[in-house]
């Protein structure tokens, strides 16, 4: 079946602009997060949605960052003002739900580069 | 607070080699489950292993072998007769309990790259 889909594959943008990067779970999956992955920080965690519940943006390092998701399914994260720091590859990973934890399916990323 | 430590960053060896890459964690959860993510050149993370806090039997899946020790809070990962396309970057994560609300959010350590030399 599909995988965990992401776009854009690269965006590169400027410094104070606003970007939009989407991920596409799979399907069925009720557990979506978004993690950053950058050379200074490692792999971070940044926020988790699970069905109809509050997120929890507790790995957002700015307010700079939001994400949302609708209708359960795909999500956006949105950076607004994007700083040089924001700088890395943005990593979108799904679970199903379930008795036990089942391991977190990722999708290619998106390399975002703030010029 | 969770922490994972790789304290391998790079190693090299040679096809064949057998190399096992170290992996210590902390957490104050009693119910937690620890992980292997493997990625590559083409930079997706691949789901190798998983393992919950009450099941310490090691296991061999292949080429791959695992070794989890809550004594010493460890999860050594072992890929015996390494082969060039083995060479990757390497990440241990640890989640906490899966039960009830919890979130099974990932903290990952700092990855160890792997290069297998033909």
């Amino acid at each position: 079946g599909a995988g965990v889909s992401q776009s854009p594959s690269n965006k590169v943008t400027e410094k104070g602009k606003d970007v939009e990067l989407r991920c596409d779970p799979i399907s069925g999956h009720t557990a979506l997060y978004w993690y950053r992955q950058s050379l200074g920080q490692g792999l971070e965690f940044l926020i988790y949605f699970q069905g109809n519940s509050a997120p929890d943006k507790s790995g957002l390092p700015s307010d700079r960052f939001s994400a949302e998701r609708t209708g359960g399914s795909v999500s956006t994260l949105t950076i607004q003002r994007t700083q040089q720091e924001d700088s890395a590859v943005y990593l979108c990973a799904s679970r199903q739900q379930g008795v036990g934890l089942g391991e977190q399916y990722f999708g290619p990323g998106t390399r975002l580069t703030v010029t | 607070a969770q922490k994972v430590t790789q304290a391998q960053t790079e190693i090299s060896v040679v096809e064949k080699e057998d190399v096992t890459l170290d992996c210590v964690y902390e957490t104050r959860d009693t119910t937690y489950y620890l992980f292997w993510y493997k990625q590559p050149p083409s930079g997706e993370l691949v789901f190798l292993i998983r393992r919950n806090s009450f099941d310490e039997q090691n296991e061999i899946s292949g080429r791959y072998s695992w070794n989890f020790q809550k004594s010493t809070s460890s999860f050594n990962f072992t890929i015996t007769a390494s082969q060039v396309v083995d060479s990757a970057v390497y990440f241990c994560a640890l989640s906490d309990n899966a039960g009830g609300t919890s979130y099974g959010k990932l903290t990952f350590g700092q990855g160890t790259i792997l290069t297998v030399h033909p």
